[in-house]
């Protein structure tokens, strides 16, 4: 089945700073990549995705590469606030005709103010 | 904005017992699923459900697992009997369509404490 791995498993950063988020999945098949983040004793929420007919998206501070080729697709926070601190899990979506995604292990980011 | 909810956040239970989560998906949404957490590792999926039946389910929703839409607004999972392994966070979530053309709804999560 998908394996998908996710790292670092923590990052810490000061305000201001740039985070990327790394994940790498195995199954060829797979389409569509979307990325959560779930703030402390709150629900995961879906913050980005990506599909598999482009290579990066953007959305304000938040941004998302994929290489298929390499099979490994990237979270990208610029100017990280102290609000972005939470847990971020990155998936991989469409394994054989399945629509279940199958989720990293999450990445907790600490932004120091 | 229309949330998942689910219910009770925690639950402590001895081994060996039968616990039943809780969850109401949003109205419109057609896809329900239930996934776990054990502390520090992945989010797991569990099982998916459409149209009153269950569409996938993982290696992990063995014979002591159950899903079930009693009353057209609720979903639940039942864990009949619980082994200290089960003890995890389990969300539960929804979608408006199949996951690739459409976004997951996560609620806030359930943890149970298999004693």
């Amino acid at each position: 089945g998908e394996n998908v791995e996710q790292h670092p498993s923590t990052l810490s950063v000061q305000e201001g700073d740039s985070a990327v988020i790394k994940c790498t999945y195995s199954d060829s098949a797979s389409n569509y990549f979307p990325w959560y983040k779930q703030e402390l004793g709150k629900r995961p929420q879906l913050i980005i995705d990506i599909r598999s007919n482009v290579g990066e998206k953007k959305d304000q501070r938040i941004a998302v590469t994929l290489n298929k080729t390499a099979k490994h697709f990237s979270l990208h926070i610029t100017e990280t606030q102290p609000e972005d601190s939470a847990v971020y899990f990155c998936a991989a979506v469409g394994l054989g005709g399945s629509y279940i995604p199958t989720f990293g292990r999450g990445t907790s980011l600490i932004v120091h103010p | 904005e229309p949330e998942v909810t689910q219910t009770p956040s925690h639950q402590v239970t001895q081994m060996g017992q039968e616990v039943i989560l809780r969850c109401v998906p949003i109205s419109n949404h057609l896809y329900f699923y239930w996934y776990r957490q054990i502390l520090g590792q992945k989010v797991e999926f569990l099982v998916s459900f459409y149209n009153n039946e269950i569409s996938e389910k993982s290696e992990i929703f063995d014979d002591q697992f159950s899903v079930e839409r009693p009353d057209g607004s609720n979903f639940t999972l039942k864990i009949r009997s619980t082994k200290l392994e089960d003890s995890a966070m389990y969300f539960c979530a929804s979608s408006v369509s199949k996951l690739g053309t459409g976004e997951l709804f996560f609620g806030e999560g359930s943890r149970l404490t298999v004693l």
